[in-house]
């Protein structure tokens, strides 16, 4: 069955950095398309980032560009999630999220979430 | 940048309950409209997408319509396990943007 496992989440000071991981499993991860949504303690979701299945292809939500990187190594079945400067208001459940087979943004399954509190 | 209008935020209903959540975008966006459900702690599960199409596993009491703006999900008849938060989401174009959430209660 399809599986997403995110880890890497934790507290970090104001203007860290951190790296969160998707294990992927279940599914030929090469083969499809994969985001980053994240959720603020008592709020709705928001989506921050996209990435094609070969990695070519990749979207930022305004609200993360320049300060986080979305990656994938598909021998390895992994997402990531490289996130620098990190602020206060990116403390959030961080989920990563497959992408329906040939529909990009229809988000089929969903990993359990990663913690990430940013406060000093 | 598409915005998403869920309506209402919170709803109150009984188990056998027809519900009705709507969601408006701020642009057309023909059927790429989804349907999320959340429970508290839990990950979004996908009910419906494009509008209509009903999710593999997902029990036929949920049902979408609606294409252009405007967009419904319907529970039709409530059970104890539906209640949660739901969202729409819009996979039109980038960037992804969800309404602000319906939370079903009892």
């Amino acid at each position: 069955q399809v599986q997403l496992e995110e880890s890497g989440g934790g507290l970090v000071k104001p203007g860290g950095s951190l790296r969160l991981s998707c294990a992927a499993s279940g599914f030929t991860f090469s083969d499809y398309y994969m985001s980053w949504i994240r959720q603020a303690p008592g709020k709705g979701l928001e989506w921050i980032s996209f990435i094609s299945s070969s990695g070519n292809t990749i979207y930022y939500a305004d609200s993360v560009k320049g300060r986080f990187t979305i990656s994938r190594d598909n021998a390895k079945n992994s997402l990531y999630l490289q996130m620098n400067s990190l602020r206060a208001e990116d403390t959030a459940v961080y989920y990563c999220a497959r992408a329906r087979r040939g529909a990009a943004y229809i988000l089929d399954y969903w990993g359990q979430g990663t913690l990430v509190t940013v406060s000093s | 940048d598409i915005q998403m209008t869920q309506s209402p935020s919170s709803l109150s209903a009984s188990v056998r309950d027809r519900v009705t959540i709507t969601c408006r975008a701020s642009q057309n966006i023909s059927s790429y409209l989804n349907w999320y459900q959340q429970k508290p702690g839990k990950a979004p599960k996908l009910l419906i997408y494009a509008a209509s199409s009903l999710q593999s596993g997902v029990p036929s009491r949920f049902s979408g319509s609606g294409s252009g703006t405007d967009f419904t999900l319907t529970i039709s008849s409530l059970q104890p396990e539906d209640f949660a938060t739901y969202y729409c989401q819009q996979s039109y174009s980038s960037p992804l943007t969800f309404g602000g959430g319906t939370k079903v209660e009892i």
